[in-house]
Order: C-alpha cells, then structure tokens, then sequence
C-alpha cells in the first residue's frame, strides 16, 4: 500500500526565504504526483503536476520536482510571502487507476 | 472553467436527519471522488465513480450514500450520521485515461452532526 510522508510538519520563515518542502513515496509505480495548496477550512487548490515520465514543473514562483526511482518530490517557494502561508499537499496517483494517496502535509506560515 | 462547485458549504444535521450534499462540475471530467477531512489531517478517499459507476469504495460505513446522476453531477446521501462523521467533505473530479488527470476540488461542505 502506497505510503506518503511530508517532511517538515510545520515550517515558519520570515518573509522573503527561499523554501523546500519534501514528499517522500514507498511505492515508485506512480502514475504522477500534485502539490495542493489548502486555506484553513477551505478545499484543495491545485499548485503543480508532474507526470511520471517529468523531472519538474513550474509555475511563477514555484518549482516542484520528482525523482521517482528515489520515491521523493520536491516543492520550492521562492522569494516566500505572507500570501503563502497555507498548508502544502502533496499527492500522488498510482497506475492501477483512480487512488489519489495524499500526504500529512506541511504548515507553512510566513512572517512579515 | 476548472471549477468544481459543492453545496451546501455549511451543513448542521441532527442524528436522525436525511440530507444530501451535491457537487457539479462541467470540465467534461469523467471521475468524479468524494473526499472526508477531518481537522489537520490530509484529505481521506471515500468513493471513486468512473464514468458514471462507482469504482472504488473504501470501506465507508452505509450511512452514506454516494450517487452519480450523470456526467456533472455527484451527490452523497447522507442518513443516521454520528457525531464522529463531522468533518469537511471534499468533492473532486478528474479526467480518465492516458493523458493528464489532473485532480480539481471543490471547496467543501462542513458537515457538523448534532
């Protein structure tokens, strides 16, 4: 059964920082992966996808990379703002078909 | 359009109460999911409907009743909650097959039972 680990829990930075956050999958036979964006009590915005077959996406200023063969992706938040400060999903679909496996998620606050 | 559109977007019911919460989509996507989030924890597959039938369901007591309609629509019954099943219920849809199946969510229902 897939397994999905979000590394760190939580994170506060000051305003300006560039940041990782790491996804971590025990099974490589993976379909693709999303990183979501989620508000307190609100639904799930899609940020990236990567196909299997796709090193990284980019979009503005995020970055999200996947090494599949290593079971990680990662999410760069460049030049961070206060607007970021949200939780971060990621997800990945197997190739079996329709399971999307989420991980814990990373909370995310950035100071001004 | 990559909306995904859930309502109610605040539901109370009592124990005994039937009620039903709805989500509509129109980006011709043909899964369709019904998600459970219960606070500061990830998001918990419920059921998968692929191409109007339901494909997956993960064990979800039967109190709740999911239903496909048609292509757009996606509803889950719900009858004889308990407290416990408070939670936000998170809609999503996607497309099938080879190719992007990028998952779009709606905003959520949140669902107090008294």
């Amino acid at each position: 059964k897939q397994e999905v680990t979000q590394i760190p829990a939580a994170l506060s930075v000051p305003e300006g920082e560039n940041l990782v956050l790491n996804c971590s999958f025990t099974d490589s036979a993976i379909y693709n992966l999303q990183w979501f964006r989620q508000d307190p009590g609100k639904g799930l915005t899609s940020l990236l996808l990567i196909q299997s077959s796709q090193r990284e996406q980019t979009s503005g200023r995020l970055n999200a990379s996947l090494d599949k063969s290593s079971g990680r992706s990662t999410l760069y938040i460049a030049a961070s703002q206060p607007g970021d400060s949200a939780t971060y999903l990621c997800a990945v679909r197997d190739n079996a078909g329709n399971m999307l496996t989420f991980g814990g998620g990373t909370r995310l606050m950035v100071k001004p | 359009d990559t909306e995904v559109t859930q309502t109610p977007k605040h539901l109370v019911m009592g124990m005994t109460n039937k009620k039903s919460l709805k989500c509509e989509q129109h980006m011709g996507h043909r899964a369709m999911y019904w998600y459970k989030q219960k606070a500061k924890k990830p998001p918990e597959l419920m059921f998968v409907y692929s191409y109007e039938k339901l494909s997956i369901n993960e064990s979800v007591p039967s109190r709740f009743s999911p239903e496909c309609p048609n292509s757009s629509l996606l509803n889950l019954h719900l009858h004889a909650l308990q407290p416990e099943d408070s939670a936000l219920y998170l809609c999503a849809s996607s497309q099938e097959g080879v190719g992007s199946t990028e998952a779009f969510f709606g905003q959520g229902t949140r669902l107090t039972v008294v």
